[in-house]
This record gives C-alpha cells, sequence and structure tokens, in this order.
C-alpha cells in the first residue's frame, strides 16, 4: 500500500513557463511534507517543506501549495529554469517523527 | 547542515557476496539513517543506527541481511550480505537537519549497487 503516491513519472516543461508536481497522499495523520530533488549520481536535496498547519509555502521560485482535504500537494516552480531539470520526490511525515514516506519520484525536464 | 561523505559512489558485485558502503559525517549526529531505493521505487528506509547501541530495523529488514556498524558519532557502515539480483539499488545514507521552521534529512550522495 502505497501511502505516498506521485502518479506522473515524469514532465516536459519550456524554459521559463511553470512546472506543477502533484503528490498525494492517503494518511490523514501525515501533517509534514517536504520536496527533495535529485540529480543523477547525487543524493536527494532538500527543497522546501509545509506544516499542516499551513497551505501554502514560498522559497524564491519554488512554491509549495497544501490540500488538506484533498490530501494532496503540489510543487511550483516559476520560471522553470533547465538547471531545475532532476527528479522530484514528495514526502510525508507526522511530525516529529524521523520516519518519512516517499513517493516514487517525478522527473522533470526543462526545455530550453 | 551536515555533510556527508559515501563511499564506493557505485560498485559491481557478484552474487553471494558482500559490500560494506561507508558513510561519514562531518559533525557528530545522534542517529544516522540507512535507506534503499530500489529501480523505479520510492526510497525506504532499512534501519536507524545510534551510537552505542543495536540498529533498529524497518519491517521487512533484517540484521543478518543488512548488518550495520556505529562505532562513533560521525560513522556508519551498512553491509549487503550474500547479495542477490534483488539487491540491486542505490543505497543512501543520511542525518536529519533542522533549520528556522524546516527539518528532515540530509543524504549522501548514494551508492549504487549492481548484483550480476
Amino acid at each position: 500500500d502505497q501511502q505516498v503516491k506521485q502518479n506522473s513519472p515524469s514532465l516536459s516543461v519550456q524554459e521559463g513557463r511553470i512546472s506543477i508536481l502533484n503528490c498525494d497522499y492517503t494518511n490523514s495523520m501525515f501533517d509534514y511534507f517536504l520536496w527533495y530533488k535529485k540529480y543523477p549520481a547525487e543524493g536527494p536535496t532538500f527543497l522546501i517543506s509545509i506544516s499542516s498547519i499551513k497551505d501554502k509555502n514560498e522559497d524564491g521560485r519554488f512554491t509549495v501549495f497544501l490540500n488538506k482535504s484533498a490530501k494532496h500537494l503540489s510543487l511550483h516552480i516559476v520560471p522553470s529554469q533547465p538547471g531545475d531539470s532532476a527528479v522530484y520526490f514528495c514526502a510525508a511525515a507526522l511530525s516529529g517523527t524521523y520516519k518519512y514516506i516517499f513517493g516514487t519520484g517525478t522527473r522533470l525536464k526543462v526545455l530550453a | 547542515s551536515a555533510v556527508i561523505s559515501q563511499k564506493p559512489s557505485r560498485d559491481i558485485c557478484q552474487r553471494g557476496t558482500s559490500l560494506t558502503i561507508q558513510c561519514q559525517v562531518d559533525s557528530q549526529v545522534t542517529m544516522m539513517f540507512w535507506y534503499r531505493q530500489q529501480p523505479g521505487q520510492s526510497l525506504t528506509l532499512i534501519a536507524t543506527a545510534n551510537q552505542g547501541s543495536e540498529a533498529t530495523y524497518e519491517s521487512g529488514f533484517v540484521i543478518d541481511k543488512f548488518p550495520i556498524s556505529r562505532p562513533n558519532l560521525t560513522f556508519s557502515t551498512l553491509t549487503v550480505s550474500n547479495m542477490s539480483p534483488e539487491d540491486s539499488s542505490i543505497y543512501l545514507c543520511s542525518v536529519e537537519f533542522s533549520r528556522q521552521a524546516s527539518y528532515g534529512y540530509t543524504f549522501g550522495s548514494g551508492t549504487r549497487l549492481t548484483v550480476v
């Protein structure tokens, strides 16, 4: 049973446009969510997080939106740049625990 | 955030052999975590390694298959024992980070293991 799902294995976006990566979760007890970016031959790098007390968190070009009723979060990258081409993982957890449940990732390709 | 050095970065091993992966952190940490990412799958927690105590394994992972050492607060090893092709994965060590309102894991660069 996959508790965190990223249903789009890949996404292509033109440079300068918005990239939207989606993530769904099944456990309503999750209250902390993260996005990681992974380049080939590197480990995942933390990008942005959001607590369930918020519905939006912004950091530069990256914004994460959380819809608790739909158990859905999304990562928006505006504007997209070729250097954003990577695999993006979402993860969910119960706050205060160290166990994160990861999705299977979405490969983003930003076309120049 | 801590800087994690992990080695080897990749290896190709014969089935039935064992491989030990090393993880060095540039600061002292209480807990270190070992993850596995099988092809096309998500990252799955194998075990948590605390210095001075036995590692805590997640469901589906056992000490005989994945023995872990944690000799001090900056170092840990994971051994993949008696390997089979199903063990072909990326293995990652990680430590917790916390800054401002964010917390999560910092990961090493990973070890890509291929078992033939």
